[in-house]
């Protein structure tokens, strides 16, 4: 069926470099983004890349896609206090909807 | 700030109840989405509406109902309702009818059932 599987908490200080992983049960999507729930707050999409496309960097933001794996991974360079959030990577199927896994809880200690 | 709104912010009702959260997309947005995140299951897609009409179906109990206004607002009505209803409730907004486009998020309406 249609799943997204992300690991539920990340932990690093602040400085390093963060990656989460997200894994697909199918690889179908056009478009895998990231969006970024901070505390309290709704969803903001963060970046996206296409389906066609093996990395994008946007900033401090490198995404990574393997298709062949169903893997998509989103690195923070130089981890901020202000980076604590829950990231979700949604895929869209259909067209007609996204689904969302549960996220990863990424916690920056100073 | 997204653009969107929901009202109220929080809900408190007991079991067995009916609620309406409300939602009015981004200017010129005419799809609107509703979620519903707890903690067990993560972020759940609930329904869409475009300019109207209802266009995608996801994990909508047969308790839960929506529609979309001829304004474009949207409400979500819950009835029955029971303790795992209590959860955030997102609505979000769109340009297009399709799951392409970004979809910007409302601050949740936090529901709390007792």
């Amino acid at each position: 069926g249609e799943d997204v599987e992300q690991s539920l908490f990340l932990s690093v200080r602040e400085g390093d470099s963060s990656v989460i992983n997200c894994t697909y049960t199918d690889s179908s999507s056009t478009y895998l983004y990231w969006y970024k729930q901070e505390p309290g707050a709704g969803l903001q999409l963060l970046t996206y890349i296409f389906s066609n496309m093996d990395m994008k960097q946007d900033q401090r933001l490198t995404v990574l896609l393997n298709k062949k794996d169903k893997h998509l991974s989103l690195r923070i360079a130089d981890t901020q206090t202000g980076d604590s959030a829950i990231y979700f990577c949604p895929w869209n199927t259909g067209f007609q909807k996204l689904v969302f896994g549960t996220g990863t809880r990424l916690l920056v200690s100073p | 700030d997204s653009g969107v709104t929901q009202t109220p912010k929080h809900l408190i009702t007991a079991t067995g109840q009916r609620v309406t959260l409300r939602c009015s997309p981004r200017s010129g947005d005419l799809s609107v989405y509703w979620y519903q995140q707890s903690l067990d299951q993560g972020l759940q897609f609930l329904i869409q509406y475009y300019n109207g009409e209802e266009r995608a179906k996801g994990n909508i109990l047969e308790r839960f109902s929506a529609q979309q206004f001829p304004d474009l607002h949207s409400e979500l009505n819950l009835s029955s309702l029971e303790l795992g209803d209590s959860a955030l409730y997102f609505c979000a907004s769109s340009v297009g009818d399709s799951a392409i486009y970004e979809q910007y998020f409302g601050p949740g309406t936090r529901l709390t059932v007792t």
